[in-house]
């Protein structure tokens, strides 16, 4: 069976920093591309990061680009997501998910809330 | 950016057929497939993959549920409403970066 599950959120100031992580089993995790996608509250669904199988190549919303930064362990089967320099917008549930697009797999969700 | 337009909501009554849209500023389609996804978030939880490239039932997902369009165009069809349905619905491509996602149209019981 395929998890996913993300751990890394809270409550952080603005112009901080926070690491997500999402630890993956169940499928050759290695072989798939992962992305990032978050959600406001009471907001639609937002694509954050994308980053191929094998790392080489990373992908990101202009508003993150420079500020976060998507990798993974494939060793350890997880996907991390470093943000620094958080900002109030930054504010929301991020979900990890297997794959590019039209993924049947995501996580849970962790809330990552930015306040002065 | 490609942008997706959904309708905000809709509200039909149960046993009935609904049909939401989904329009692209541009064409999605590529060598007969369309990078059109449809999803389903009912509150507090993750999205759940409905349809992928436009038409294809995702696993366990029940028949009532159908995807169709082409190019700039794209219906999620569920057919016959059960109360269960009840949440809200977006499209995403995946023909471009930055992927985007349309607003979502909130599905409701009359």
């Amino acid at each position: 069976e395929v998890q996913l599950v993300e751990s890394g959120g809270g409550l952080v100031q603005t112009g901080r920093s926070l690491k997500l992580s999402c630890a993956a089993s169940g499928f050759s995790f290695s072989d798939y591309h992962m992305t990032w996608v978050r959600q406001a509250p009471k907001k639609g669904l937002e694509w954050v990061a994308t980053i191929t199988y094998d790392g080489d190549r990373a992908y990101y919303r202009d508003s993150v680009k420079g500020r976060f930064t998507i990798s993974r362990d494939n060793a350890k089967t997880t996907l991390y997501l470093q943000m620094d320099s958080l900002r109030f917008e930054d504010t929301a549930t991020y979900y990890c998910a297997m794959g590019l697009t039209g993924s049947p797999h995501w996580g849970q969700g962790t809330l990552v809330t930015v306040s002065s | 950016d490609i942008v997706l337009t959904q309708s905000p909501a809709l509200a039909v009554s149960l046993g009935q057929k609904t049909t939401m849209s989904c329009k692209t500023s541009q064409n999605v389609d590529n060598f007969g497939k369309s990078y059109i996804h449809w999803y389903q978030q009912k509150p507090g939880e993750q999205p759940k993959l409905l349809i992928y490239f436009a038409s294809n039932l995702a696993s366990q997902v029940p028949a009532r549920f159908s995807g169709s369009g082409s190019e700039r165009d794209f219906t999620l069809t569920i057919n016959p409403v059960e109360a269960d349905d009840v949440a809200t619905y977006y499209c995403q491509q995946g023909w471009e970066f930055p992927l985007t996602f349309g607003s979502g149209t909130k599905l409701e019981i009359k």
